[in-house]
């Protein structure tokens, strides 16, 4: 079946450093990819998207290139914010069953100033 | 434009009983999805509801039920309550006919749930 792994965490970092959190994925046909942020106590925020291949998806500053060739959806930000303190997930749709999303395990990201 | 929402915020039951949580969509979407979420867990899918009938469901047992009303709002049933149906339970909304180019699901903020 499908399924996605991330980074594990937790990862820490100082303000205005460079933010990388990996994912990989399994599936069979072209899944969309997404990443999601859960800010403590709430449900989870559409970070970014991408549905084909190369695609690059981006949003207040955070961006993500869907690979299919070495099937992976990397996040990514030049500049972090304590603002950016939350918990990252990473998750596709499509594959063996549309509508369902298959998400990865969360990675906590903490930033200080 | 409201988005999605969902009641009770908060929920405490004991081993056995029954629990009924709610879910309204965001305004023009169609299909609802359950999701539980286990502490420092990422979310498992539950199942999805389009035209008021169960479309998919995944691997959770008959004792998690849903049902989904003409307006488009939904319930997520859970009955004899175990200890492990603890969890953070999501709803999501979207809608169907987008699901072929990679449907956006919204997030509620869900319904925590606390078996004792």
């Amino acid at each position: 079946g499908d399924s996605v792994t991330q980074m594990e965490g937790p990862v820490t970092l100082s303000e205005e450093a460079f933010l990388t959190i990996n994912c990989t994925y399994t599936a069979t046909g072209y899944p969309s990819l997404f990443w999601y942020v859960q800010y403590p106590g709430e449900g989870l925020q559409l970070l970014l998207k991408a549905t084909k291949a190369d695609d690059k998806g981006s949003n207040k500053g955070f961006e993500a290139t869907y690979r299919k060739e070495t099937t992976s959806f990397h996040l990514e930000k030049g500049s972090v914010q304590v603002s950016d303190s939350a918990v990252y997930f990473c998750a596709l749709s499509g594959g063996t069953s549309y509508g369902k999303l298959t998400f990865g395990q969360g990675t906590i990201l903490t930033v200080h100033p | 434009d409201a988005g999605v929402t969902q009641s009770p915020t908060h929920l405490i039951k004991t081993r056995g009983q029954q629990v009924t949580l709610r879910c309204s969509p965001k305004s023009g979407h169609d299909t609802v999805s359950w999701y539980q979420q286990a502490l420092g867990q990422g979310p498992q899918f539950i199942f999805q509801y389009y035209e008021e009938e169960e479309r998919q469901r995944g691997n959770f047992p008959d004792r998690f039920s849903g049902h989904q009303f003409p307006n488009y709002s939904s319930e997520l049933n859970v009955n004899a309550l175990l200890l492990g149906d603890s969890a953070l339970y999501l709803c999501a909304s979207s809608l169907a006919v987008t699901r072929v180019w990679g449907e956006t699901q919204y997030f509620g903020p869900g319904t925590r749930l606390l078996v004792l």
